[in-house]
């Protein structure tokens, strides 16, 4: 069974630019997350989707971020314009179980990005 | 808000011994604590789940435990081996949220042949 893949796994931008990361989770993995990691930092919960519906969006930075998730399959994330504080790498994961308890998250190898 | 500790400074370890990582939050419990393991270039893999009435909970060579009281979550990987090398880290799931995990940062380990 294939793992979560992520698109690309680098990019390298300048500030001002537009970036476009590509999320596609497990096959019939209803949960979707995005989540950052800037360097030497902890990584930080960005969003989640439960099908193609936005559940929580809290940590969404500024609204510069846009997610989309068409149709409830794979998952876009949207960086416009980018600016330096974006860099980072960029984790999605996927899971398929409704019970917190049980609530696997599978993690894709996350898209390192670097706007200059 | 809920702060997560982790050792920031690598952990070596000599082959064949058990290595200990430490995980300190510093508000009120989560209902679940989670380890994982992160390789270099790639995305953390879950490992354990503890549950906050826990105390143990075992998979093969590694132990995770949950105290409450100290506010602390101890992960052990008994007989370590080369291949253990990685960094851990830590999440909270606090249930007041949907479904969003607080990261600790992560420590480094290095199990030295």
């Amino acid at each position: 069974e294939a793992g979560v893949t992520q698109f690309p796994s680098h990019s390298v931008i300048e500030k001002g630019q537009t970036v476009t990361l590509r999320c596609d989770p497990i096959s019939g993995h209803d949960n979707l997350y995005w989540y950052r990691r800037v360097m030497g930092k902890e990584i930080k919960f960005l969003l989640h989707f439960v099908k193609e519906s936005k559940q929580d969006e809290s940590g969404m930075p500024n609204n510069r971020f846009l997610a989309e998730r068409t149709g409830g399959t794979y998952s876009t994330l949207k960086v416009q314009p980018a600016e330096l504080e974006d860099s980072g790498v960029y984790f999605c994961a996927s899971s398929q179980a409704a019970l917190r308890s049980t609530d696997t998250q599978y993690f894709g190898p996350g898209t390192r990005l670097t706007v200059l | 808000s809920q702060k997560i500790e982790q050792n920031s400074e690598a952990l070596n370890i000599q082959e064949g011994k058990t290595a200990t990582l430490t995980c300190n939050y510093t508000n009120y419990s989560p209902a679940y604590l989670q380890w994982y393991r992160q390789d270099p270039g790639r995305g953390p893999v879950f490992l354990l789940l503890i549950r906050e009435n826990e105390k143990e909970k075992r998979k093969e060579r590694l132990k995770v435990t949950f105290d409450t009281t100290l506010k602390q979550s101890l992960f052990h990987i008994t007989a370590s081996q080369p291949a253990d090398s990685a960094t851990y880290l830590c999440a909270l799931d606090m249930l007041d949220s949907n479904y969003q995990l607080i990261w600790g940062a992560g420590t480094k380990l290095i199990i030295k042949p």
